[in-house]
C-alpha cells in the first residue's frame, strides 16, 4: 500500500505567521492528496485537496503545493488564526479503489 | 450536507464484553470506513465496505468484524473488547468506488476496562 509520512509531529506559531506541513508519498501512481483538519472533539474535515495535474492550489488562506518529481506535497497556512489550532492530516490513495492511506498528524497551535 | 452519525460519543465497557459501534450515513454513500486514531499514530484503517454485505480489511482488522447490511448503516463489532482496543473509533464515508473525498463522524471514545 502506499506509505505517507508527515512532519513535523507538532508545529507552534505565533498568530499572523505563516505555517507549513510537509507529506511524503511512496506510490508514483497517486494522483490524488487532500488534507483534512481535525477540531477537538470532531471528527476530520476536508479542507483542501489538489489532483497531480496541477502543481498548487489556493483558497483564501491556505494553499497546498504538489512536487511530483520528488513525491511530496505541502500545505500552506498564511496568516495564522487562533481557530487555525486543530491536527492536519494529509492523505493519499493507494491502488484501492477509494481508499485513503493517511499521514500520523500534526497538531498545529496558533499562539495569540 | 453529508452527516456521518455514530451512536455514541462515549462508551465504557468491560473487558471480554461484546462491543457494537454503529455509524449511519444520510446521503446514499456506497462506501463505507471504519478508522481507529491513536495519539501519535494517525488515522489507521479498521475496514471498509464498498456496498452492502461487503467488507475488505483494512491495516487492523484483528479484534474487529464489520457488518453492513443496509447501506446507510456499516457496524463495527468487538467480539470481545481488550484494554488494548481503548481509543477513539472513527467512521466515514465518500460517494462511490473511485470517489476519495471522505466525510467523517464525530467519533465514539470508547474506553476498554
Amino acid at each position: 500500500g502506499e506509505n505517507v509520512e508527515q512532519h513535523p509531529s507538532t508545529l507552534s506559531v505565533q498568530e499572523g505567521d505563516s505555517a507549513v506541513i510537509k507529506c511524503t508519498y511512496s506510490d508514483s501512481a497517486s494522483n490524488y492528496f487532500p488534507w483534512y483538519k481535525q477540531e477537538l472533539g470532531k471528527g476530520p474535515q476536508l479542507i483542501i485537496d489538489i489532483r497531480s495535474n496541477v502543481g498548487e492550489k489556493k483558497d483564501q488562506r491556505i494553499a497546498v503545493t504538489l512536487n511530483k518529481t520528488a513525491k511530496h506535497f505541502s500545505l500552506h497556512i498564511t496568516e495564522t488564526q487562533p481557530e487555525d489550532s486543530a491536527v492536519y492530516f494529509c492523505a493519499a490513495p493507494g491502488t484501492t479503489l477509494g481508499r485513503l492511506y493517511f499521514g500520523r498528524g500534526t497538531q498545529l497551535t496558533v499562539w495569540p | 450536507d453529508v452527516k456521518v452519525t455514530q451512536s455514541s460519543r462515549y462508551l465504557v465497557k468491560r473487558t471480554g464484553e461484546k462491543v457494537f459501534l454503529e455509524c449511519v450515513q444520510d446521503m446514499d454513500h456506497e462506501n463505507m470506513f471504519w478508522y481507529r486514531q491513536d495519539p501519535g499514530l494517525g488515522l489507521r484503517l479498521i475496514y471498509f465496505s464498498y456496498d452492502v454485505k461487503m467488507k475488505e480489511k483494512g491495516d487492523i482488522p484483528e479484534g474487529y468484524s464489520v457488518s453492513r447490511e443496509k447501506k446507510e448503516r456499516f457496524s463495527l463489532i468487538l467480539e470481545s473488547a481488550s484494554t488494548n482496543q481503548t481509543s477513539m473509533y472513527l467512521c466515514a464515508s465518500s460517494l462511490q468506488g473511485g470517489s476519495y473525498e471522505q466525510y467523517f463522524g464525530p467519533g465514539t471514545r470508547l474506553t476498554v476496562t
